[in-house]
């Protein structure tokens, strides 16, 4: 099994500024997933990291927009850059076991 | 079209009784599919998972028919615990594709 730990667990931004997430894992992981998941709607992956290079990110999603870092095999950021009311959402990170996908607890972002 | 779909629900059930859900997949070369489940405000956390033999844990019994690319999940004798968000997972080379997910509300 995994443990991640998230944070923020919550935050309130003004537009227009940026917000960066933090993802830590208590062991070695070569891949990890950021997902986002809108009010009553079901998670979309945004992108996923691997260490020493660039993330892949999915349609839709752009790296201006979500740049993410992944200096090493435990750790991952996602930040919201120049946010709007539209980027209001749960932010979740992810990893995955050899029977299972592992969740961050989550973000919730409003963007006021 | 959705790569993952699901009933919509929500569904209302009172205490006891058997509720089915039912979600479909897309992509034929998917490899590994699971029932996951999300509480409210919380992160979604693994159910179970589902083999073409169909598998039991307690109440629950999944169910995967790859010809109709078909996932199911069924839930004898609900609880008012059971109360959450059951998500439909498919999953190829690592790449997880959600459902929307179906709300359950068990009522006492």
């Amino acid at each position: 099994s995994a443990v991640i730990s998230q944070k923020p667990s919550r935050d309130i931004c003004q537009r227009g500024t940026s917000l960066t997430i933090q993802c830590q894992v208590d062991s070695q992981v070569t891949m990890m997933f950021w997902y986002r998941q809108q009010p009553g709607q079901s998670l979309t992956l945004i992108a996923t990291a691997n260490q020493g290079s660039e993330a892949t990110y999915e349609s839709g999603f752009v790296i201006d927009k979500f740049p993410i870092s992944r200096p090493n095999l435990t750790f991952s950021t996602l930040t919201v850059s120049n946010m709007s009311p539209e980027d209001s959402s749960i932010y979740l990170c992810s990893v995955q076991g050899e029977t299972e996908a592992f969740f961050g607890q989550g973000t919730r972002l409003t963007v006021v | 079209r959705k790569e993952v779909e699901q009933d919509p629900g929500p569904f209302n059930v009172p205490e006891g009784a058997t509720v089915a859900f039912n979600c479909t997949y897309s992509n034929s070369a998917s490899q590994s599919f699971f029932w996951y489940r999300q509480d409210c405000r919380k992160e979604p956390k693994l159910l179970m998972s589902v083999y073409s033999s169909g598998n039991e844990d307690g109440r629950f019994t999944a169910q995967l028919n790859r010809a109709s690319q078909y996932i199911s999940l069924l839930i004898r004798d609900s609880k008012l615990s059971d109360s959450a968000t059951y998500l439909c997972v498919v999953n190829r080379y690592n790449d997880m594709r959600f459902g929307a997910g179906t709300r359950l509300t068990v009522k006492p």
